[in-house]
Order: structure tokens, then C-alpha cells, then sequence
């Protein structure tokens, strides 16, 4: 079965420097990777995917996400914080569910705070 | 265009009553999906409709909750009876046909159980 782990459960940083976020996941076959974004009371907003090709993704509102295969890596980033940019970030693997399908297995998500 | 619809926003409910929320996925998308998220917790997969078809309702506990998608459009998820432990936000999400479509979520619905 795939699974993410995002091992930080809270990120700070000042706006207006580079922001990490991370992400490391696990899965039988070709990985499909995906960022989404939780602001409070809302739902999921989808940020960017990995499906194959270059390894740096760019995505919405000037996030880009490095894959790297050997390390099962793929960490979300941006290179100027914007204190809006403060909210639960999760990670997510497309995966075979055994049951027919492919599902989506997230990450339990990260909480960035952008600090004025 | 519009986004995923949900409602109610919010329910409260005790223990035991049976509760049911309503989705309109965006026009067009043949895939819709129903989440559990729980408090400090990543979305879970509960059911997982292709058109008016179910494709994977492996994680959907079938002894309190079921789900419909009447006609391939708007879906109703329901829980009866209701357990303290279900208290969690329901997400409805919808994609086009294609396993690397990412899903649109709705803003789903809140459920406190007393």
C-alpha cells in the first residue's frame, strides 16, 4: 500500500524568504504525486502534480515542487513567502487501492505560518 | 465555472440520529469522490463513484454509512446511526475521467456529534 509521511507538522518563515515544505512518499510503480493547499473552513485547492518529465514542477501562486526518485522525495517550494501564503499544505500519492482502483493517500498535511 | 457544491455547511446531531449531505460535482466531471477528514488528519477516501457506478467503496464502513450517485450527477452520503467517532469535516471532490486529473474539493460539510 502507497503512504506519505510530511514530517514537519509546522513550518515557520518570514515573509518574504524561500519556504520548504517536505514531502516523502511511498509507492509500488511509477509515482503520481501531487500538492494541495487547506485554507481554514475550505476545501482542498489543488497547487501542482508531478506526473513524469522534468523533475522541478511549477504550479499555481508560484509554488514548484522538486521530485527526486532516489530519495522518494517531493518537496513543495517557493522562493518568496507572502504572509497569504499561511495554511495547511498536504502532499498526496496516486496509488493502486486493491480494490480496483487508484486512489489518492495523503499526508497528514503541514501548517506554515508566514510571519510578518 | 462553478466549483463542487456542498451542503449543509455544518450539523450537529446526537449519537445514534441518521444525518445525510448532499454534493454537485463541477458539470462534466464523470468522477466524484467522498472524503473523511478528521481533525489533524489528511483527507481518507470513503467512496469513490465513475459515472452513476461505484469503483471503490472498500473503506467505507457499510454498516452505518452508504452513498448514492443518482443519474451521474449530484451524490448523497449518509450515516445511520451516527458514532461519536465520525465527527469530522465530509469532503466531496470531483475530476474528468483520467487517473492523473487532479480532484476539485468542495468546502464540505462540518459534523459534530454529541
Amino acid at each position: 500500500a502507497q503512504s506519505v509521511a510530511q514530517p514537519e507538522d509546522q513550518v515557520n518563515v518570514a515573509e518574504g524568504n524561500p519556504l520548504t515544505v517536505k514531502c516523502t512518499y511511498s509507492v509500488s510503480g511509477n509515482p503520481y504525486l501531487f500538492w494541495y493547499v487547506q485554507y481554514p473552513n475550505r476545501g482542498l485547492q489543488f497547487l501542482l502534480k508531478y506526473i513524469t518529465g522534468d523533475n522541478l514542477v511549477k504550479g499555481s501562486y508560484g509554488f514548484e515542487a522538486e521530485f527526486n526518485k532516489s530519495q522518494t522525495s517531493f518537496h513543495l517550494k517557493k522562493p518568496s513567502a507572502l504572509v497569504s501564503d499561511s495554511a495547511l499544505y498536504f502532499c498526496a500519492v496516486r496509488g493502486y487501492s486493491g480494490a480496483g482502483s487508484y486512489q489518492l493517500t495523503f499526508g497528514k498535511g503541514t501548517k506554515l505560518s508566514v510571519i510578518p | 465555472e462553478a466549483g463542487v457544491a456542498q451542503s449543509p455547511r455544518y450539523k450537529i446531531i446526537e449519537k445514534r440520529q441518521s444525518v445525510a449531505f448532499w454534493c454537485n460535482p463541477i458539470s462534466g466531471h464523470a468522477t466524484l469522490y467522498w472524503y473523511q477528514q478528521i481533525l489533524g488528519q489528511g483527507p481518507k477516501l470513503l467512496i469513490q463513484f465513475q459515472n452513476n457506478g461505484v469503483v471503490d467503496d472498500s473503506q467505507l464502513p457499510k454498516d452505518r454509512f452508504s452513498a448514492e450517485r443518482l443519474k451521474g450527477v449530484d451524490s448523497t452520503l449518509k450515516i445511520q446511526p451516527a458514532k461519536l467517532e465520525d465527527s469530522a469535516v465530509y469532503l466531496c471532490a470531483s475530476s474528468p475521467q483520467g487517473y492523473n486529473q487532479p480532484q476539485h474539493f468542495g468546502d464540505g460539510t462540518r459534523l459534530s456529534i454529541l
